[in-house]
């Protein structure tokens, strides 16, 4: 079955400073990446997704992530965050392509301090 | 704006009592999903509707059941809340099945007491 793992539970950082959130998935068959951002008592708001093309992605809030098919991967960067980035991240995956179901990672927590 | 809609956006309940959660969405979308979280966890998924015809998690418990009566609308109703059952549930919508994004609604927070 698939899965995602989310290797870092929380990530603190300064502002401006730049960050990744590392995310890996099990399955070496065709899926599609999501990223997702979750603010306290809020629901999901999508970030970015990938479903195929050009390996690098870009999302909203100056957002980006890259597709690496040999290493399972789908990290998630931001050159420079600010306090209002503060929230968890939680990465997810449809896969194989044509699956209905979104299987989640565990979340990051990013916390960026003044 | 196209969105999708929960309410309450908080809920108490007493351990035992049904309670129901509502979804609406304003998007059309053929697929409406429920999701549990419960705190400092990923979402869980337990149950989605693809149109009228409906889909259960194998892992989902009997206490947790749910209904469409149109598009827009989809209900998730807890038969006899346990404390266990405290959680964020989150309703979610998607054009379709197999790979298509999914749009959240704010989530209602649900108290057992």
């Amino acid at each position: 079955a698939q899965s995602v793992t989310q290797l870092d539970s929380q990530v603190p950082v300064f502002e401006e400073a730049p960050v990744e959130l590392r995310c890996n998935y099990s399955s070496s068959v065709s899926v599609y990446l999501f990223w997702y951002v979750q603010y306290p008592n809020q629901g999901l708001q999508l970030l970015l997704k990938y479903l195929s093309g050009s390996t690098l992605v870009k999302g909203i809030n100056g957002f980006e992530a890259e597709f690496n098919k040999s290493q399972t991967s789908f990290h998630l960067r931001k050159p420079s965050v600010h306090i209002s980035d503060t929230a968890e991240y939680f990465c997810a995956v449809i896969g194989p392509v044509g699956s209905y179901k979104l299987i989640f990672g565990s979340g990051t927590r990013l916390l960026v301090r003044p | 704006d196209a969105m999708v809609i929960q309410n309450p956006r908080y809920q108490v309940t007493q351990f035992g009592k049904p309670v129901t959660l509502s979804c609406s969405q304003t998007l059309n979308h053929n697929v409406m999903y429920w999701y549990q979280q419960k705190s400092s966890q990923a979402p869980k998924l337990l149950f989605h509707y693809y149109d009228k015809d409906f889909n259960n998690e194998a892992d989902t418990p009997d206490n947790f059941q749910s209904r469409r009566p149109n598009t827009s609308f989809c209900f998730l109703d807890i038969r006899s809340p346990g404390l266990g059952d405290a959680a964020m549930y989150l309703c979610a919508t998607s054009r379709d099945r197999g790979g298509n994004e999914q749009f959240f609604g704010p989530g209602t927070r649900l108290t057992v007491l």
